[in-house]
């Protein structure tokens, strides 16, 4: 089985401030871990992915997450965030290379502030 | 090349009726995911097929829920005699081979009343 959990529902930044989006999965297996952004009234965009390769994972849009094993963590990160930024962001989780069946946290809602 | 396309955007039924969303999959694809968001909710797996097989139906409710991905035409999934709870929003996601990224459509917003 596996499972996500994403670390505060809603998260306020200032414009040109860190962005930092926490999530933890668990998984049976070595995990398939994804990021993707939601605008309102819109579909999913992958922001990245982890697949087992490299551990530092660059993305769309200045976006970047690193997988931690030890931590069970796959945490979103941008240095400066930009008002365009502003989406709900969803953690997602599968097991072994079927991208298809993930499981997804509840999401988390970046407001940046002007 | 176009992306996923669902339609309709938008479904306003009433209770009892019947709720035919459907999902063309990016060309090349043949590969089929659909998922339930509700309000304030993540993403829930429902089903996943290829062309006329069902692969994975664990996340369908058992009663009133089909999913369908015939050789030619769009992928439907079927709601019959709605109720209020089914109010969400459906996505469909399709991927080339099933182990590779796969691509939202702008989902089907579903309100019953």
């Amino acid at each position: 089985a596996q499972s996500v959990t994403q670390l505060g529902s809603h998260v306020s930044v200032s414009e040109g401030a860190l962005v930092l989006l926490r999530c933890n999965y668990s998984s049976s297996v070595p995990p398939y871990l994804f990021w993707y952004v939601q605008y309102p009234n819109q579909g999913l965009q992958l922001l990245l992915k982890y697949t087992s390769a490299a551990t530092l994972v660059k993305g769309i849009n200045g976006f970047e997450a690193e997988f931690k094993k030890s931590e069970t963590s796959f945490h979103l990160t941008k240095p400066s965030a930009h008002m365009s930024d502003a989406a709900e962001y969803f953690c997602a989780v599968s097991e072994g290379t079927n991208a298809g069946k993930s499981t997804f946290g509840d999401g988390t809602t970046l407001t940046v502030k002007p | 090349n176009a992306g996923v396309m669902q339609n309709p955007r938008h479904l306003v039924r009433r209770r009892g009726q019947e709720a035919r969303l459907r999902c063309s999959p990016m060309k090349g694809h043949s590969h089929v995911y659909w998922y339930r968001q509700l309000p304030e909710e993540g993403l829930k797996f429902m089903v996943y097929l290829q062309k006329e097989n069902i692969i994975d139906e664990s996340g369908m409710p058992k009663e009133r829920f089909s999913a369908e991905f015939p050789k030619e035409g769009p992928s439907i999934l079927r709601i019959q005699q709605v109720v209020r709870g089914d109010s969400a929003a459906y996505f469909c996601a399709s991927s080339p081979t099933g182990q590779e990224t796969q691509y939202f459509g702008p989902g089907t917003r579903l309100l019953v009343l």
